[in-house]
């Protein structure tokens, strides 16, 4: 079945310093897409960054790059230069099913990240 | 301004008594989809839509109906809501996907979620 794992609920990390929230995936279609997305306190969805399944490089989106790696299944996002404003839950999300015809997106279930000052 | 719309932001209402939170975007996207958030779970997508009169079942549908009568408007339909339909619900849409075109025509885009509270 298809599925996104976050195996951290929470985090902590100095201002300044860079971050790496963990994700992996398992899917058995060849084609699908992996997003990031923030939601702070106020509660809306802000989409951060995108990677291809047939994308060689990893996508970096300002102080947002994301780690692909396609064996392991896994797409962390790395956050340099952290800043109090990163401080958020984190939800990681897969599109897949675009070969039958029709898709649907997974998410996992957050990593809460707190940056302090 | 593109955007997604749901209303209302919020609603408190008693088990059994009909309701629909309405859902609409500006940017003649074709991919429309419904999700609930919950404490511990992330988000679970209920229904979602590739374009007009096509609609499918997420993860959770049990409980909820959707339509999709015009491509900009994607309602959610709760027909006799229980306690254990409590959430933050998210109505969110992308352009779709299309051989060969950009990659962002699949980032979805997120209405500001609608809290519902059932007694």
């Amino acid at each position: 079945a298809q599925k996104i794992t976050q195996t951290q609920p929470g985090m902590f990390v100095q201002e300044k310093e860079a971050v790496t929230l963990d994700c992996t995936y398992d899917t058995s279609d060849p084609s699908y897409g992996l997003f990031w997305y923030k939601q702070p306190s106020s509660g809306e969805m802000i989409f951060l960054i995108y990677q291809g399944s047939y994308d060689q490089q990893n996508a970096t989106e300002g102080r947002y790059s994301l780690n692909f790696q396609k064996a392991r299944k896994s797409a962390n996002l790395v956050i340099s230069a952290s800043q109090l404003g990163d401080s958020a839950m984190y939800f990681c999300a897969m599109r897949e099913g675009r070969g039958s015809g029709t898709y649907k997106y997974i998410f996992g279930t957050g990593t809460r990240l707190k940056v302090l000052a | 301004e593109a955007q997604v719309t749901q209303n209302p932001r919020y609603l408190i209402t008693v088990t059994g008594k009909k309701l629909t939170v309405t859902c609409s975007q500006n940017m003649n996207h074709e991919y429309m989809s419904w999700y609930r958030q919950d404490p511990g779970l992330g988000l679970r997508q209920i229904y979602y839509s590739m374009n007009v009169e096509v609609t499918d079942k997420g993860d959770v549908p049990e409980g909820y109906k959707v339509s999709r009568k015009e491509k900009r408007n994607f309602p959610l339909i709760l027909e006799s809501p229980s306690p254990n339909q409590t959430s933050l619900y998210f109505c969110a849409s992308s352009k779709g996907l299309l051989q060969g075109a950009p990659k962002y025509q699949e980032t979805q885009y997120f209405g500001p979620g609608t809290r519902l509270l059932v007694l």
